[in-house]
């Protein structure tokens, strides 16, 4: 799988859009990005995916630049109970399974 | 709500003894993956079930074992416990179809075991 590297921490101001960076320079074609958050102890929970194309959902945006190298994770307006460590994770399938491998993530504090 | 349910939310035992998680995945989904999430280690991928079948092992000790059952619900038993088997172990479910494809994980709450 693609290894990814993201910031170890990131600040964001209450009602602004929180930018999350992703770098994943060896993705490979058929490889997605998975974005996953956790809120202090709780389970991980599913953000958004994509292969290519931008995506948009009820929570966020992900944008994939062209050359599939990096992406971002837009939440629009940013509130405190999004405050949590985001995973970005890029997996295709193989035939060692469909299993996740996580990283450190980064953790995202939202200040009033 | 993930639609994911783990039992016991919390588990406190002592060195030495055994004890069973218990999944059960959301309806409908054939994939079942056991992660454990330690202090220093972050989240580490143990196992994947898919319709009763195992499909994937990662890091997982030989005294920790895993199944799943017709039902689909999926228990890992950990055994000759250690300190450093404290962790929060996380289950997660996915359609899974014939395991060619990657398909989204929902996560459990968790169980959070501690070993005295």
């Amino acid at each position: 799988d693609a290894k990814t590297t993201q910031p170890p921490s990131m600040d964001c101001a209450e009602g602004r859009a929180a930018n999350l960076p992703c770098n994943h320079s060896t993705i490979s074609g058929n490889e997605y990005v998975y974005w996953y958050r956790q809120i202090h102890s709780q389970g991980p929970q599913y953000i958004i995916h994509g292969l290519k194309n931008n995506e948009t959902n009820e929570m966020a945006s992900l944008i994939i630049t062209e050359d599939r190298k990096s992406s971002t994770l837009i939440l629009p307006h940013a509130t405190l109970r999004d405050t949590a460590v985001y995973y970005c994770i890029v997996r295709g399938h193989d035939n060692t399974g469909n299993q996740f491998y996580f990283g450190t993530g980064t953790s995202l504090t939202v200040i009033p | 709500d993930s639609g994911v349910t783990q039992t016991p939310k919390h588990l406190i035992t002592a060195t030495g003894q055994r004890v069973t998680l218990r999944c059960s995945p959301r309806s409908g989904d054939l994939s079942v993956y056991w992660y454990q999430q330690s202090l220093d280690q972050g989240l580490q991928f143990l196992i994947h079930y898919y319709n009763g079948e195992e499909r994937a092992k990662g890091n997982i000790l030989e005294r920790f074992s895993a199944q799943q059952f017709p039902d689909l619900h999926s228990e890992l038993n950990l055994s000759s416990l250690e300190l450093g088997d404290s962790a929060l172990y996380f289950c997660a479910s996915s359609v899974g179809t014939s395991g060619r494809y990657v398909d989204t994980q929902y996560f459990g709450p968790g169980t959070r075991l501690t070993v005295l």
